[in-house]
């Protein structure tokens, strides 16, 4: 079955850091490039970061840039956020999302059901 | 805050035709494709549309995109009851250096 399933998401303090999975399986993980997108409580949809196939190249959000690291492991087709100094604002539900191409990030065909992130003391 | 401007809120009737519309600038719609989102309660993203007007396989002809300019517009003709979700528009703007979203158009079926 085609489908995206992320997790680690939970309750962190402000400065901490979490490390988001999200485990892609049936189709060729390589082949795509994937990205985070998050969703604060109640809010929109906001970009965070995306990585191509090859992990070659990598982009963020303003927002996230110098916090947050995207990568990922084909081997283990798998894609990773790893999130350091958060703050109350990164609090949202955390999507990957798989592109239709392998460098481009445009558009995504097809999305996680999210992991929550909540920063808190 | 978004750099995509859409109204909050639509609604319509069952059968009737809705629009929903979303507005940019040159530096995203003005110059790349438009891609919209279903949100349905509780559920993922769902592409819905995408470069314009094109629709994924599976997607219903009741779904119709379009373009103009700096603006796009959603059009579902046909409404029903399982078309209440949220719908987002999105395309890439050159100033952020990746995808934009719209804040979101939650659809109501009376």
């Amino acid at each position: 079955e085609v489908q995206l399933l992320e997790s680690g998401g939970g309750l962190a303090q402000p400065g901490g850091s979490l490390r988001l999975s999200c485990a892609a399986s049936g189709f060729t993980f390589k082949s795509y490039a994937m990205t985070w997108v998050r969703q604060a409580p109640g809010t929109g949809l906001h970009w965070v970061s995306a990585i191509s196939g090859s992990a070659a190249t990598t982009s963020y959000a303003d927002s996230v840039k110098g916090r947050f690291t995207i990568s990922r492991d084909n081997s283990k087709n798998t894609l990773y956020l790893q999130m350091d100094s958060l703050r109350a604002e990164d609090t949202a539900l955390y999507y990957c999302a798989k592109s239709v191409a392998t460098t481009q990030y445009y558009y995504f065909d097809l999305w996680g059901l999210g992991t929550l992130v909540t920063v808190s003391s | 805050q978004s750099e995509l401007t859409q109204p909050p809120s639509a609604s319509g009737t069952p059968g009737q035709r809705v629009t929903i519309s979303c507005s940019g600038s040159t530096s995203n719609i003005g110059s790349n494709f438009v891609y919209w989102y279903q949100q349905l309660p509780e559920m993922a993203p769902k592409l819905l549309i995408y470069r314009n007007k094109e629709r994924p396989s599976g997607v219903p002809d009741r779904f119709s995109g379009s373009k103009s300019g700096t603006s796009a517009s959603l059009a579902i003709s046909g409404l029903r009851s399982d078309d209440e979700a949220d719908y987002y528009c999105s395309t890439w703007d050159d100033s952020l250096s990746g995808p934009a979203f719209g804040g979101g158009t939650k659809l109501t079926v009376l």
